[in-house]
């Protein structure tokens, strides 16, 4: 089964800062999809952003961005003029293209924004 | 709100007891996802539908966890012999019928079990 791993199990940044998440993943697969998802206290998970890995230009979503590097398997995810609205745990998840449809979770980062 | 509800959102079970959770996917969702979320964990795969087909169990889904789908739409996820081991977040998740490999899952609040 493929391996999602955050290894940092908290990070703080200070308000109109910028933060960078990391997550790295293990798999034999060529084609795969990631994705960053954000789940704020007391409320629903709700997607991030996305990439597909069989394209090299790293996805874009307003301040969120992604730095992903196939060989090194690492997808990280930066976060630029953080909002207090940022403060939540993040998750990296895998998905295969073509095996199966289960996402595998890491065990996310609790971002938390300094005033 | 046309999102993923799940009910109860919060539920306390003794060790031994059987508990049903609902999930209310959002319409015109054929697929369906159970998840556990332990604390500081992220959700753990559990079972996936495709329409009213279990298609994907987890090793995780010991015999005392069933779900059905019977009519592709609500799901319902039970646990026989409820342990204290089961306590944990249950979250439910939903794509639509027309989103490829790519496509986000939504998901619901999650019912909380506490077994004591």
């Amino acid at each position: 089964a493929q391996t999602v791993t955050q290894s940092q199990p908290e990070m703080s940044v200070q308000e109109a800062e910028t933060v960078t998440l990391s997550c790295t993943y293990d798999t034999s697969e060529s084609d795969y999809y990631l994705f960053w998802y954000k789940q704020p206290p007391s409320r629903q998970m709700i997607l991030v952003i996305r990439q597909e890995a069989y394209k090299q230009q790293n996805a874009t979503e307003n301040r969120f961005s992604v730095n992903f590097q196939k060989a090194a398997k690492s997808f990280s995810l930066k976060i630029s003029d953080s909002q207090l609205g940022d403060a939540a745990m993040y998750f990296c998840a895998y998905r295969s293209a073509n095996t199966g449809n289960q996402f595998y979770f890491g065990t996310g980062t609790s971002l938390t924004v300094i005033p | 709100d046309t999102g993923v509800s799940q009910d109860p959102r919060h539920k306390i079970t003794k060790r031994g007891q059987n508990v049903t959770f609902r999930c209310d996917p959002i319409s015109e969702h054929n697929r369906l996802y159970w998840y556990r979320q332990t604390l500081g964990q992220g959700p753990e795969f559990l079972t996936y539908f495709q329409n009213e087909a279990q298609l994907e169990k987890s090793r995780l889904l010991s015999d005392r966890f069933s779900a059905e789908r019977p009519k592709g739409s609500f799901s319902t996820l039970e646990i026989q012999r409820t342990e204290q081991g089961d306590s944990a977040m249950y979250l439910c998740a939903s794509r639509p019928r027309t989103s490829g490999p790519r496509g986000e899952q939504f998901f619901g609040p999650g019912t909380r079990l506490t077994v004591l």
